[in-house]
């Protein structure tokens, strides 16, 4: 039983193409991430949402867009791949946002999205 | 705003050598500190926790302390083994506010038999 679950796991895509990455979260968490992770391995957040309404929205391109469609879910939608895209991206869930420092954050094994 | 620094390495050691990944953190309130290990072509797992200070996490072998007055969380184990080969990231999370985590930018570790 996959607590995090992210599809596809690798993505081989040229510019310009628009892409969907899928996050299911099956533990009843109530906040959901997209992290990404770069050539370096520096991770960073992207967005976070709590009970499907956006709580983070760092800086990224607004070619980047979350969905949430339910509290267990939540896609990444990109328009216009970019070389500088490429990168893994990892979902997250917790259970509660920031009220509570020391819950857990689960990742899923990532998405290795390649664009050439 | 919140940072984490950690040693980038590679840390290359000989099985069973005693380990230390060095971590340090700057944070506003009272932040939970988290250890995050990623092995090769893998995701993100979470190794150990403390959320307040003094507190030890532990698991696998390994051990951190929460150390308030160093703002430190340095990972350790006794005697590491091929198989503990990874990418090591610490990380924090702050509340009061503010969501998700701050990672440091990885310790990648090479255990050679």
């Amino acid at each position: 039983d996959t607590a995090v679950s992210q599809t596809p796991k690798y993505l081989v895509t040229q510019m310009g193409n628009d892409k969907s990455i899928k996050c299911e979260q099956n533990l009843g968490h109530d906040t959901m991430y997209w992290y990404k992770q770069d050539s370096k391995k520096f991770l960073k957040i992207m967005f976070s949402y709590n009970n499907k309404e956006l709580i983070i929205n760092e800086t990224v391109p607004n070619r980047f867009s979350p969905k949430s469609p339910d509290k267990a879910h939540l896609n990444l939608h990109i328009n216009s791949l970019e070389l500088g895209d490429s990168a893994v991206y990892f979902c997250a869930s917790s259970q509660g946002p920031f009220t509570i420092s020391g819950n857990t954050i689960y990742f899923g094994e990532g998405s290795w999205l390649t664009v050439v | 705003g919140d940072s984490v620094t950690q040693m980038e390495g590679p840390v290359t050691l000989s099985e069973e050598a005693f380990l230390t990944i060095n971590c340090t953190y700057t944070a506003t309130g009272y932040p939970s500190l988290f250890w995050y290990v990623q092995y090769p072509g893998e995701g993100l797992q979470l190794l150990l926790k403390a959320t307040k200070a003094d507190d030890k996490g532990s698991n696998k072998g390994f051990e951190a302390t929460y150390r308030k007055e160093t703002t430190s969380f340095h990972l350790e184990k006794g005697s590491v083994q091929v198989s503990d080969s990874a990418v090591y990231f610490c990380a924090l999370r702050s509340g009061g506010g503010a969501d998700g985590l701050t990672f440091g930018k990885g310790t990648h570790l090479i255990i050679q038999p």
